[in-house]
């Protein structure tokens, strides 16, 4: 099945420590995002990618970096520097931005827990 | 920057009732994408519809429908028929023609009853 693919769905890790999240997909989309959300809240942009080897932040990059060497993938790496860490992180992939807009397709996401 | 305002509370929904959930948002682009994502409490992202700013007609999928009002900046999600299985979170979202990167409203609860 075509789709996208988040991993682990559930990370725990001590503060002060480096983590990377997972996020692969098989739908032949350009365009990779990472969205974070708190409870009881919208989703926030950190990085996006629109081709490989290239990204952006988004709207909340600080403390976070990412990589995009092959296409069906998108890693993101919590780092130390990023102050409040425990928070849901959802991965989406769309068709390229030279259209117009598509609908992004979302992972299952991961719950980042720093204790 | 584009903005999108969702401040409705938590909504109780009699089950095989209509809910309309509301959407603003605010742009200078012309050239712009309306979604609406459901969320249930195990997180995963279900889009359900897409509007286009210059779709001439609201848009419908099954028993989700979107009355777009383009001169109030407003597009409202219409769940007809309500079933148990309704009961999420439920965002709207934007996108620019030539970007794809969405920006979410903080949502809306609903929850259906029996």
């Amino acid at each position: 099945d075509g789709g996208i693919t988040q991993s682990p769905k559930y990370l725990f890790r001590k503060e002060g420590q480096n983590v990377t999240l997972s996020c692969e997909q098989n739908l032949n989309h350009d365009a990779m995002y990472w969205y974070r959300q708190d409870p009881g809240q919208g989703l926030r942009l950190i990085y996006y990618s629109q081709i490989v080897n290239d990204f952006q932040k988004g709207d909340i990059a600080e403390g976070y970096s990412v990589s995009r060497e092959k296409k069906e993938s998108f890693p993101l790496t919590v780092t130390s520097a990023q102050k409040n860490p425990t928070a849901f992180y959802l991965c989406a992939s769309s068709k390229g931005a030279d259209r117009a807009p598509s609908e992004a397709f979302f992972g299952q996401g991961t719950r980042l827990t720093v204790v | 920057a584009q903005k999108i305002t969702q401040t409705q509370p938590g909504m109780f929904v009699q089950e095989k009732e209509a809910v309309t959930l509301d959407c603003t948002y605010d742009t200078s682009d012309p050239s712009y994408g309306l979604f609406w994502y459901k969320q249930p409490s195990s997180g995963e992202m279900i889009f359900l519809i897409y509007q286009g700013s210059y779709d001439q007609q609201n848009a419908t999928e099954g028993r989700y429908s979107l009355n777009f009002q383009k001169a109030r900046k407003s597009a409202n999600l219409v769940i007809s028929a309500s079933q148990l299985g309704d009961s999420a979170m439920y965002f709207c979202a934007m996108s620019l023609y030539g970007n794809n990167r969405l920006a979410f409203g903080k949502g809306n609860q609903v929850v259906v009853i029996p």
